[in-house]
């Protein structure tokens, strides 16, 4: 049971490239979410979704793109990367209820 | 809006004191309280979830109190430990979204 993982781990953009976030859970779980982690900001909801092809926006949607075409599958993906998208993007999963989280995806754009 | 506060930002303490981390919401109809842990460069492990009517809620050094009238949780840790050291994150909200507080950074000196 790896509970929630995320891949990949580290990766450094140039400022316009695209990438896809892979969030997988073996939980059953229904509700899936992405955050991002920011010095001084705290986590903030990006986009989460409720169940199998569902999405619905967070605090901070702009310039990201969810899919969830599997239950266990949660993508995050950036079309044209910026700076200000250097984050730390985590995912989590839920039954609802408590949250359980990945270990993050540490993106740097330069 | 859903607002969160933890007070302190920090807190040293000697091993083995016992201690009371705060977190405060400006929206009383809240759902779900959960209090995380995070260590550095890694995810946020789960402690405790206080749902719907509960007021509490305990893990072996760790009670978690949830007044919704007043707008308050607090998360108390006995008989603190070395290992206790880390960031700790309360979040509240409904049965499938979370604000999160900027955490408190808890230093347990041996």
């Amino acid at each position: 049971n790896a509970g929630v993982t995320q891949t990949p781990k580290f990766r450094v953009l140039k400022t316009g490239q695209s990438m896809t976030l892979l969030c997988a859970q073996d939980m059953n779980h229904e509700y899936m979410y992405w955050y991002r982690q920011d010095p001084g900001m705290g986590l903030r909801l990006i986009h989460y979704s409720v169940g199998e092809g569902t999405t619905a926006k967070g605090e901070v949607p702009d310039g990201y793109n969810v899919s969830r075409l599997k239950k266990q599958n949660f993508l995050l993906g950036l079309e044209s990367a910026a700076p200000s998208q250097t984050s730390v993007y985590f995912c989590a999963s839920s039954y609802p209820g408590e949250q359980y989280f990945g270990p993050g995806t540490r993106l740097t754009v330069t | 809006k859903q607002e969160v506060t933890q007070i302190p930002a920090a807190l040293s303490v000697p091993e083995g004191e016992n201690l009371v981390l705060n977190c405060s919401f400006t929206d009383s109809a809240i759902y779900n309280l959960q209090w995380f842990r995070q260590d550095p460069g890694k995810g946020l492990t789960s402690l405790l979830l206080i749902q719907s009517s509960q007021r509490e809620q305990t893990s072996g050094r760790l009670n978690a109190s949830l007044d919704k009238s007043s707008g308050r949780s607090t998360l108390y840790i006995a008989a603190s430990q070395p290992g206790d050291s880390a960031t700790y994150l309360c979040a509240g909200g409904s049965n499938y979204k979370l604000t999160f507080g900027k955490g408190t950074l808890l230093t347990v000196n041996p």
